[in-house]
Order: structure tokens, then C-alpha cells, then sequence
């Protein structure tokens, strides 16, 4: 699997949109990038992946740049509710993921 | 309802003893997974499942026992409950775009 580098940690302002870098510059062509975030005391959750292009869902949206070496996560308007810790994770499937340390996003009101 | 589910949501048990954290899906997802969480540590695979009767270790198996006879039950057997196994236990299962995860068991081995 990819390694991938992340923030420790970031602060947004509410209703403000949050953006989530993260770095897989060893990625390979058939890997995707997926995200998963952990909500204190809870199981982790799937957000959102993607391979190349761009792709938005009711949560977020994640940004591929071309060369795939790095991706962003928006959180278009973020709550308090979006406290968390964000995962990326690089894999060729979705079985086996492994979460590293994550970046801890603090939503202040 | 629908998803994933661990039982108990907390246990205390004591060095020595035997201890089955319990997780059942309501889908008929093929894999199924078993992660710890520690501080310092982040989350580790413990065991995995890629359908019923079959299973193989992830990075931290040492000390556990999983099985699966149905396709919807893995349960997690701490053979001999020590203090380095305290930790917060999650079940999971996977439909190979995205994973589900329970609310997790926190066990404490005193």
C-alpha cells in the first residue's frame, strides 16, 4: 500500500469549508484514494473514494490532483459535528484498510 | 435494524479468564475484520474474514481466536485475558467500496 502523509491537525471555523490535504506521491495506477473519518468513542466511517477523477457526495469532495500524487478532502460547509479524526488510505481495494494517525480536525463554533 | 453489532459495549474481566466480544451483521457482507484501537497506536487489524470458514490473521493476532460458521457472526476469542489487551475492539464488514464499522466493544482486563 501507499504511504501517505497527513497534518496532525487543523482547525475550521463553522459553516466555513474545511479542505483535508494529503499526500500518496508512491501511489500506483490502480490504486484509489479513499477517506474515512472517526468520530470521538465511535467506529470509523466511510466518507468517500476515488481513483482519478474528482468525486462529490452528500458528505464531501474529493479532489485528485492529475499526477495523483496528493488529494484533498473538502467538507463544503463544516459543523461541529464534523470533530474528528480524517483518515486517508491509499489501496487497490477497500478490504484490509490500514488507518494511520490521521489528521484531527477541530470545527469551532 | 439494518448494520453492524457488538455486544457487549463494555466489559471488565480479569487476567487469566476467557472472553468472547461478539459481532453480527445484518448484510450478507463476505469480509468481516477486527480492528484495536490504543492510544498511541491508532487502529490494527487483528483477524480477518473473507467469507464464512475462512479467516487469516491481520498485524496483531497473537493471543486471539476468531471463527466464522456463519456468514453474518465473527465473533473474537481472547483465549487468556492480558493487561496489554485492554483496548477499545471494533468489528467491521466490507463491501469492498466501503467499509462498515460497529460501535465497538471497550474491554478492560484487570
Amino acid at each position: 500500500d501507499a504511504k501517505t502523509t497527513q497534518p496532525t491537525s487543523m482547525d475550521c471555523a463553522e459553516g466555513r469549508a474545511a479542505n483535508l490535504p494529503c499526500n500518496h506521491s508512491t501511489i500506483s495506477g490502480n490504486e484509489y484514494v479513499y477517506w474515512y473519518r472517526q468520530i470521538h468513542s465511535q467506529g470509523p466511517q466511510y466518507i468517500i473514494h476515488g481513483l482519478k477523477n474528482n468525486e462529490t457526495n452528500e458528505m464531501a469532495s474529493l479532489i485528485i490532483t492529475e499526477d495523483r500524487k496528493s488529494s484533498t478532502l473538502i467538507l463544503p460547509h463544516a459543523t461541529l459535528r464534523d470533530t474528528a479524526v480524517y483518515y486517508c488510505i491509499v489501496r487497490v481495494n477497500d478490504y484490509k484498510l490500514s488507518f494511520g494517525a490521521g489528521t484531527t480536525v477541530t470545527v469551532r463554533a | 435494524d439494518a448494520g453492524i453489532t457488538q455486544s457487549p459495549r463494555y466489559k471488565i474481566t480479569e487476567t487469566g479468564r476467557q472472553v468472547t466480544l461478539m459481532c453480527h451483521q445484518t448484510w450478507s457482507h463476505s469480509y468481516m475484520f477486527w480492528y484495536r484501537q490504543d492510544l498511541g497506536h491508532g487502529l490494527r487489524l487483528i483477524y480477518y474474514s473473507a467469507a464464512a470458514d475462512i479467516t487469516d490473521k491481520g498485524e496483531v493476532p497473537d493471543g486471539y481466536v476468531v471463527s466464522r460458521s456463519k456468514t453474518e457472526n465473527f465473533p473474537l476469542t481472547l483465549e487468556s485475558a492480558t493487561r496489554s489487551q485492554t483496548s477499545v475492539y471494533f468489528c467491521a464488514s466490507n463491501t469492498g467500496t466501503e467499509a462498515f464499522f460497529g460501535q465497538g466493544t471497550r474491554l478492560t482486563v484487570v
